[in-house]
C-alpha cells in the first residue's frame, strides 16, 4: 500500500510568487492534516481535513494559504504571494479512526519550501 | 514556553549504550506520539500510546499520565538509530491535530 506522498519535494521561489503544494493522502483515510517546520522551530500544525470539509484551519498563518481538498481525496496548500517567513518544510499527514481505537497519523516526506 | 518540552535536545552515545529521551507536557491530552525522523528523509510514527508502556523491537516508550512525562529507550543502540526523535500530543478536546516538542537529535558513533 503507498504511503503519503508529497509533491513537489523542494520548491525555491522568489518572494512574490506563488506555490502550490500536494499531498496525496493513504487512499481510504478521511483525516489530512497539513503542519509545518520553520527553521530552528517545532513543527506546527496548519489544518486539518475531514473528507473535504476543514474541520480545523486553527494554524493557518493568515489569508495568503489556502488549503483545498476537492472530492475528499488529494489536498493542495497554495501560498500566494510566498513571503521570506513562509520558508519551511511542509508536512502532510493522513489518518483514519476505528471503533476499536484510534490508529496514528502517517506522514508523507515532507515539501521544503525556499522562498528567496 | 513550549506546551511540550523535550530534554534533552541533543544526545550523541557509542554504539551499544541505552538511551533515554524524556518528554514533559503541560497540557491534558488523550494520547502521545514518539515520531522518528532521519537527516533527509520523511516522518515515521514509532509508537502511539495513552497509559503504560509499549515495546517495538529494541524502542521501548512510557508515560505516566498523572506525571505528564514520558519517556523513549532505546537498547543496545546502533549507528542506524540516528536520527531526530519528535515527541507530539494530542490534547484533550482539540481534535487529532498533533502538537510536537522540537525534538532530540541523536548521533550513535559506531
Amino acid at each position: 500500500e503507498a504511503g503519503v506522498t508529497q509533491f513537489p519535494s523542494h520548491s525555491v521561489i522568489e518572494k512574490g510568487q506563488t506555490v502550490t503544494l500536494r499531498c496525496d493522502p493513504i487512499s481510504g483515510h478521511d483525516n489530512l492534516y497539513w503542519y509545518r517546520r520553520v527553521m530552528g522551530k517545532e513543527i506546527k500544525f496548519l489544518l486539518h481535513f475531514v473528507k473535504e470539509s476543514k474541520q480545523d484551519e486553527s494554524g493557518m498563518p493568515n489569508n495568503r494559504f489556502l488549503a483545498e481538498r476537492t472530492g475528499g481525496t488529494y489536498s493542495t496548500l497554495k501560498v500566494q504571494p510566498a513571503e521570506l517567513e513562509d520558508s519551511g518544510v511542509y508536512f502532510c499527514a493522513s489518518s483514519q479512526d476505528f471503533r476499536e481505537g484510534r490508529l496514528g497519523q502517517f506522514f508523507g516526506p515532507g515539501t521544503r519550501l525556499t522562498v528567496l | 514556553k513550549n506546551e511540550v518540552e523535550q530534554s534533552p535536545q541533543n544526545l550523541t552515545a557509542q554504539e551499544g549504550e541505552f538511551i533515554t529521551i524524556n518528554c514533559s507536557y503541560s497540557v491534558g491530552i488523550s494520547a502521545l506520539h514518539w515520531l522518528q525522523q532521519h537527516p533527509g528523509g520523511g516522518i515515521v510514527s514509532l509508537f502511539m500510546l495513552s497509559s503504560g508502556k509499549k515495546k517495538h523491537g529494541r524502542l521501548i516508550a512510557t508515560i505516566n499520565i498523572q506525571e505528564k512525562h514520558s519517556s523513549l529507550h532505546i537498547t543496545a543502540s546502533h549507528p542506524r538509530d540516528s536520527a531526530v526523535y519528535i515527541c507530539a500530543v494530542i490534547r484533550e478536546s482539540s481534535g487529532d491535530k498533533l502538537t510536537f516538542g522540537t525534538g532530540t537529535r541523536l548521533a550513535v558513533r559506531p
